[in-house]
């Protein structure tokens, strides 16, 4: 069975610019959650989606979104980005409703310049 | 609160055993969690346990769980030099109506000849 899935794995943008970041959950996954990693703060928790609904946001600005769709698959979006949003953003999915163990993709980097 | 520590840094020889460390706050959580990062990569799920279990032990992996203490550890036996690299301890609160993982910032560990 396929893993999650991350693109782009890569991506480098400037200041003020927005970028849209996609995720594939493990077959048969209906939640899937969104990380990110800097070296400063670690691993903080974004938001999780399950069957299209967020059901949990962090402490993070409104120019941070996303979605999930009917295929469970999910875009989380960052609207005039900063420098500050350099970082790892990480996707993880579970099987079910109640908490699961959560399996994460390999990421992507975004640099912002 | 939401806290997990660890210590940051460990260096064990080639061969030897490992281990890692790490406390919890929230005595209501269910699973504790070890995951795994190499160098560009995501995070890759090592093992979990239930809280109801004192110790699990998987292949070289050993995890002990001391709910009193709300302290964790991981142990690696035989650690080779494959075994470099960053090893988050994560707890899933069970309270507050979270569904979200709350990582410790991990502990780097060097593996050497």
């Amino acid at each position: 069975k396929a893993g999650v899935t991350q693109t782009p794995r890569y991506l480098i943008k400037t200041r003020g610019q927005q970028v849209t970041l996609s995720c594939s959950p493990i077959s048969g996954h209906r939640s899937v959650s969104w990380y990110q990693q800097t070296p400063g703060q670690g691993l903080q928790f974004l938001f999780e989606y399950f069957s299209e609904t967020q059901r949990n946001k962090g402490n993070f600005p409104g120019r941070f979104s996303g979605r999930q769709f009917s295929n469970s698959r999910s875009e989380m979006n960052v609207s005039t980005l900063e420098l500050g949003d350099s970082a790892l953003y990480l996707c993880a999915s579970s099987f079910g409703e109640n908490q699961e163990t959560q399996y994460f993709g390999p990421g992507t980097r975004l640099l912002v310049l | 609160g939401e806290d997990v520590e660890q210590s940051l840094f460990l260096s064990v020889r080639e061969g030897d055993s490992s281990v890692i460390n790490c406390t919890y706050t929230d005595s209501s959580s269910t699973y504790l969690y070890w995951y795994k990062q190499e160098p560009g990569a995501g995070l890759q799920l090592l093992t979990y346990i239930f809280s109801n279990m004192d110790m699990k032990q998987d292949q070289r992996l050993t995890v002990l769980l001391n709910k009193k203490d709300k302290h964790l550890s991981l142990r690696i036996a035989d650690t080779q030099t494959g075994d470099s690299a960053i090893y988050f301890c994560a707890e899933w609160p069970n309270s507050g109506g979270y569904n979200k993982l709350i990582f410790g910032a991990g502990t780097r560990l060097a593996v050497h000849p």
